[in-house]
């Protein structure tokens, strides 16, 4: 079981919005680390889509956005589209463990 | 841009040690702003972070794997490994190396992976 819960699978159609929590305790989140965002398409590596809670590198289209409130993060996808189909995790650090920390993944599906 | 490759045998023989190499090209391993790290991911699982190093020497480890681990670097040859003693069949994995940023402690870039199996 992972230290940072995500929903095992959200779907959406093709332009519309879906969200992707990420929910963790007082020992990481909470305690004000940052949270980032992957995105890994089936057979390749992770690729990060946010860092700092918000922040996107240079590529990484406007559509998609992050925010942390409290113990929780979110990724927020608009416009979904085909290619958006894949599995996203959170990443953040937590001090009583002393370690980074994943959440356990969510799958996308563009239907 | 930086570019990670990580390379070494990709099957390993229960109670023997897993030695992996990534080799960094496009930017020097000895910039002070990065941690180097490695990632490892199970089929059909999620990510778990193994350890890091600085270009100092400076090592963290993931507690459940500190003593089966050690990192390190080879800055003349823009390099840093791993080797994780005693493998089972529960460290088949495919294992990432990955640049850290020393102030928000996110991962990026990633390598591409390696597959390392652990079977007799």
């Amino acid at each position: 079981q992972s230290v940072l819960t995500q929903p095992p699978s959200v779907s959406g159609a093709p332009g519309q919005r879906v969200t992707i929590s990420c929910t963790g305790t007082s020992s990481n989140i909470g305690a004000g680390y940052d949270v980032h965002w992957y995105q890994q398409l089936p057979g390749t590596a992770p690729k990060l889509l946010i860092y700092g809670n918000s922040n996107r590198p240079s590529g990484v289209p406007d559509r998609l956005s992050g925010s942390k409130s409290g113990t929780s993060a979110s990724l927020a996808i608009t416009g979904l589209q085909a290619e958006d189909e894949a599995d996203y995790y959170c990443q953040s650090y937590d001090s009583s463990l002393s370690v980074w920390v994943f959440g356990g993944g969510t799958k996308l599906t563009v239907l | 841009q930086v570019q990670l490759q990580e390379s070494g045998p990709g099957l390993v023989k229960p109670s023997q040690t897993l030695s992996l190499t990534c080799t960094v090209s496009g930017g020097s391993i000895s910039d002070d702003d990065y941690y180097w790290s490695w990632i490892r991911q199970p089929a059909g699982k999620g990510l778990e972070w193994i350890g890091r190093i600085y270009i100092r020497g400076i090592t963290t480890y993931n507690p459940s794997l500190k003593s089966r681990v050690t990192i390190s670097v080879a800055t003349s040859k823009n390099q840093f490994s791993l080797k994780l003693s005693s493998v089972t069949a529960a460290d088949t994995a495919v294992y990432y190396c990955a640049r850290t940023y020393s102030r928000s402690w996110h991962f990026d870039p990633w390598g591409q992976g390696t597959l390392v199996t652990v079977s007799s």
